[in-house]
């Protein structure tokens, strides 16, 4: 079957643009999880969204990153007025049920890089 | 918090050796740790996912290992291949939370 989508695969950016990260996880997965990997910082958890609960923000850096989950499905991480220090692999990860802490299956990523 | 090590950063090893990474983590109250694999440019791939109850997880030529009481896992990969070359990431899930904590990774090179 399909796995986790991200789209896009590459952006390259301006600093102080607003850039929009898509996450589509494996159907029927309830819980999803964005990361970020950057050189200097290995791979950090931003933030999970669990079915209709509220999602866990804990690990978002600033208040310009933002995130959503439409219909308990496809996620949109947004980054506001980038900087150069956002420019990170973007990984977005899905599991079947949270309360199982079953394996998180990875996507692809999206390489952004802020000039 | 959490913190996870893993030691070597890097490996260098000839084709066909049995070869061992580690992963420590500093707070032993964790539900699972999990072994992943990273190629260039491309996302994580599950290996092995071991419970907090288990000791050890097997599939083919890998074979993890959990002492959660001095907090550490080992990932133990027999007769290594070139195609084994990756980057290998530990990453544990703690009580206080539901993500994943990541070690920095070992970059591990199988010359043919």
């Amino acid at each position: 079957g399909a796995g986790v989508s991200q789209s896009p695969s590459n952006k390259v950016t301006e600093k102080g643009k607003d850039v929009e990260l898509r996450c589509d996880p494996i159907s029927g997965h309830t819980a999803l999880y964005w990361y970020r990997q950057s050189l200097g910082q290995g791979l950090e958890f931003l933030i999970y969204f669990q079915g209709n609960s509220a999602p866990d923000k804990s690990g978002l850096p600033s208040d310009r990153f933002s995130a959503e989950r439409t219909g308990g499905s496809v996620s949109t991480l947004t980054i506001q007025r980038t900087q150069q220090e956002d420019s990170a692999v973007y990984l977005c990860a899905s599991s079947l049920d949270l309360r199982a802490m079953d394996t998180q299956y990875f996507g692809p990523g999206t390489r952004l890089t802020v000039l | 918090k959490q913190e996870v090590t893993q030691i070597p950063a890097a490996l260098s090893v000839p084709e066909g050796e049995n070869l061992v990474l580690n992963c420590s983590f500093t707070d032993s109250a964790i539900y699972n740790l999990q072994w992943f694999r990273q190629d260039p440019g491309k996302g994580l791939t599950s290996l092995l996912l071991i419970q907090s109850s288990q000791r050890e997880q097997t599939s083919g030529r890998l074979n993890a290992s959990l002492d959660k009481s001095s907090g550490r896992s080992t990932l133990y990969i027999a007769a290594s291949q070139p195609s084994d070359s990756a980057t290998y990431l530990c990453a544990v899930r703690v009580n206080a939370g539901n993500m994943l904590t990541f070690g920095g990774g070992t970059r591990l090179m199988v010359k043919p």
